[in-house]
């Protein structure tokens, strides 16, 4: 156990509604990272948090937006979805950057 | 050119070989080196961390980064079914505030 909580684990949602995924960091963590797996590509970088502040950004689509909260939980919004966004979030905490970043379980998005 | 490169494998050895692992990379800024190992979709989890180039062992993991060449490695020794995953090499640089992940090499170690 990483000690960073998603929720909720499997989300199945139909095309053009919006959904929330959490993530609550390990206890002391200031960083939050958000991934996304698809089946046919790596983890792709999508946002990243430290201390309630976003600190980079990598390729989220526009539809998508993030925000850190200050008990430092994140939540990451994905709205008018389509089924091209089908695939695993993760979330990544972790203290100062360039530390060590652990991973939580992820939320399996299933769009239909 | 993509800034990690890993080969996606698949790897497949005999139980009790050694497992060898590498990534390339183009950026030279990168000094922060990890490797995640994931089971079958589930989280990443870290095995390894290190800074700057050198060797770090820890158990059967060994972690290897040659910043000259732009080339990290690990190795599993005496592998197990256990160790049956996809690995996957991170790194970032001084400034970064991302981690930049390689694709990942599946490894299957066969009983």
């Amino acid at each position: 156990d990483s000690g960073v909580t998603q929720t909720p684990k499997h989300l199945i949602t139909a095309t053009g509604q919006r959904v929330t995924l959490r993530c609550s960091p390990r206890s002391g963590d200031l960083s939050v990272y958000w991934y996304q797996q698809s089946l046919d590509q790596g983890l792709q970088f999508l946002i990243q948090y430290y201390n309630g502040e976003e600190r980079a950004k990598g390729n989220i689509l526009e539809r998508f937006s993030a925000q850190q909260f200050p008990d430092l939980h994140s939540e990451l919004n994905l709205s008018s979805l389509e089924l091209g966004d089908s695939a695993l979030y993760f979330c990544a905490s972790g203290g100062a950057p360039n530390t060590e970043a652990f991973f939580g379980q992820g939320t399996r998005l299933t769009v239909v | 050119q993509k800034e990690v490169e890993q080969d996606p494998g698949p790897l497949s050895v005999p139980e009790g070989a050694i497992v060898s692992l590498n990534c390339t990379y183009s950026n030279s800024a990168f000094q922060y080196f990890m490797w995640y190992r994931q089971y079958s979709r589930k989280g990443p989890e870290l095995l390894m961390y290190t800074y700057s180039s050198g060797n770090k062992e820890d158990g059967r993991f060994t972690a290897q980064v040659d910043k000259s060449s732009k080339y990290i490695s690990l190795f599993i020794r005496d592998s197990q079914p256990s160790d049956s995953a996809t690995y996957l090499c991170a790194m970032s640089g001084l400034n970064d505030y991302k981690l930049s992940f390689g694709a990942g090499t599946t490894v299957t170690v066969r009983a």
